[in-house]
C-alpha cells in the first residue's frame, strides 16, 4: 500500500515552452501533497504544499507563477513549470500524506527528471 | 528557521566495518525520518522515529532519536556494499501539516 507515481519519469523540453508533471496517490487518498526540487548532490527542497480544492502553499523563494500546482483531487495533484529555462533542469519528487493521527507519513514518487535545453 | 544537519556529508568504509551517520537539527520536533536514495532514485523510507528515545533497526541499520539533545543517528553495523546510497533525514516541523526539511544528505560507499 501507498503507492505514489509521477508522469512522466523523465522529460527534455526547450527553453520557452511549459512542462507538466502529475502526481498520483494509486491507493489511497491524499489529503496532502508536496512538491520537491533537488539539485544534483544536493538535499530536496520543498517548494509547495498542496491539498484538494485550495490553492497551494508556496515556501520563501519560490515562485508562484512559474510553478502552478493544481491539485484536483485526492488522488492527483499537478505541477506544471511554465515558460521553462535552463536553470529549470532539476529532479522534480512529490509526495502525498494520507492524514493519519498519530504522523503524517509522506510517501514520495519516483521522480522526474527535467532537463530544458 | 529550522536546520538539519548531517555529518559526515561522504563517508567511505570497508564492508565489514561499522559506522554511524549524525543528523543534528535545530529546533523541537518529536518526529524524525530516515531516507535512502540510490542514484537517479527517489526516496525509500527507512524509519520513522516519534518519541524520544525511540530506536529502530531493520537488517544493519539502527536509527534513534534524543529529542532533547536534537539528534538523531544512523548506525551501520558490518557494512555490506548494497548499502551504498545517498541517507538523508527529515524533521518535521511541528505544526506545519507536517512539511519536512531534509538534511544535507550522507553518500556512503561501502567498498569492497
Amino acid at each position: 500500500g501507498a503507492v505514489v507515481s509521477q508522469h512522466p519519469s523523465w522529460v527534455i523540453c526547450k527553453s520557452g515552452t511549459s512542462v507538466k508533471i502529475e502526481c498520483r496517490s494509486l491507493d489511497f487518498q491524499a489529503t496532502t501533497m508536496f512538491w520537491y526540487r533537488q539539485f544534483p548532490k544536493q538535499s530536496l527542497m520543498l517548494m509547495a504544499t498542496s491539498n484538494e480544492g485550495s490553492k497551494a502553499t508556496y515556501e520563501q523563494g519560490v515562485e508562484k507563477d512559474k510553478f502552478l500546482i493544481n491539485h484536483a483531487s485526492l488522488t492527483l495533484s499537478t505541477l506544471t513549470v511554465t515558460s521553462a529555462h535552463p536553470e529549470d533542469s532539476s529532479f522534480y519528487i512529490c509526495s502525498a500524506s494520507r492524514g493519519r493521527v498519530e504522523y503524517n507519513e509522506q510517501f514520495f514518487g519516483p521522480g522526474t527528471r527535467l532537463t530544458v535545453l | 528557521e529550522l536546520k538539519v544537519e548531517q555529518n559526515p556529508l561522504f563517508l567511505s568504509m570497508q564492508e565489514g566495518k561499522n559506522y554511524t551517520i549524525y543528523c543534528n537539527y535545530s529546533t523541537t520536533s518529536d518526529r524524525l525520518y530516515w531516507y535512502r536514495q540510490d542514484p537517479g532514485k527517489s526516496l525509500e523510507s527507512l524509519f520513522v522515529l516519534l518519541s524520544n528515545g525511540a530506536v529502530k533497526q531493520e537488517g544493519r541499520l539502527m536509527a534513534s532519536l534524543d529529542t532533547k539533545a536534537r539528534l538523531s543517528t544512523l548506525h551501520i553495523t558490518a557494512a555490506v556494499h548494497d548499502l551504498s546510497a545517498t541517507y538523508f533525514c527529515a524533521v518535521d516541523r511541528t505544526g506545519t501539516a507536517s512539511k519536512l526539511t531534509f538534511g544535507t544528505g550522507t553518500r556512503l560507499q561501502v567498498t569492497l
